[in-house]
């Protein structure tokens, strides 16, 4: 069980488009999914956290109008790196929890985005 | 200084070897302590949950937790080749919307 998929694992795309990247809970209802960025021997930077139904929440620092995340069922959340630049690229990995106050996280496979 | 220190190695060690795996934190409000392995280019899998201080064992993985000194530790016996990995702690508040802090990660090798 606890089973998270992303999609897609990898993409490629030009400076100045747009990407979108899902995240889905297999096997279980996600009340709240995160979103992480990891950049190369690095650890997990979260980005935002999204309720289902409601407005994500965003880090310090993060923009939230380049990132765009929407969270409209309990499987389903999705992040869209607007107008990416180079400096987008990275991997960016999601994670669900349940709907129990001591579930953990679990997380997604990632999905490598390189910006040309 | 960062919530969550994590020494980033890398840790060598021969295939069969007691590895031991430590984290130290500054935030005495953590109450879940967890312990991920992420594999080169994928995402971190959960590998030990717990909940306050105390011992857990998995298998050939035991993770223990010392409130007291803010410092927690993940044992893996017999150690494998497949072993071969980064290893995340991480760490949370109680609260509904777990939002997790993580160390910068362990790098093991585990060799043939």
């Amino acid at each position: 069980g606890a089973v998270v998929s992303q999609h897609p694992s990898r993409v490629i795309c030009k400076s100045g488009t747009s990407v979108k990247i899902e995240c889905r809970s297999l096997d279980f209802q996600a009340t709240t999914m995160f979103w992480y960025r990891q950049f190369p021997k690095q650890s997990l930077m979260l980005m935002a956290t999204s309720n289902e139904g409601s407005k994500a929440t965003y880090e310090q620092g993060v923009e939230k109008d380049k990132f765009l995340i929407n969270h409209a069922s309990l499987t389903l959340s999705t992040l869209t790196v607007t107008s990416a630049h180079p400096e987008d690229s990275s991997f960016y990995i999601c994670s669900a929890s349940g709907q129990s106050t001591t579930d953990t996280q679990y997380f997604g496979p990632g999905t490598r985005l390189t910006v040309l | 200084q960062k919530e969550v220190e994590q020494d980033p190695g890398p840790l060598s060690v021969p295939e069969g070897a007691i590895v031991s795996l430590n984290c130290t934190y500054s935030n005495s409000a953590f109450q879940y302590f967890m312990w991920y392995r992420q594999y080169s280019r994928k995402g971190p899998e959960l590998l030990m949950y717990t909940y306050s201080s105390g011992n857990k064992e998995d298998g050939r993985f035991t993770a223990q937790v010392d409130k007291s000194s803010k410092y927690i530790s993940l044992f893996i016996r017999d150690s494998q080749p497949s072993d071969s990995a980064t290893y995340l702690c991480a760490m949370s508040e109680p609260g509904g919307y777990q939002k997790v802090t993580f160390g910068t990660g362990t790098k093991l090798q585990v060799i043939p």
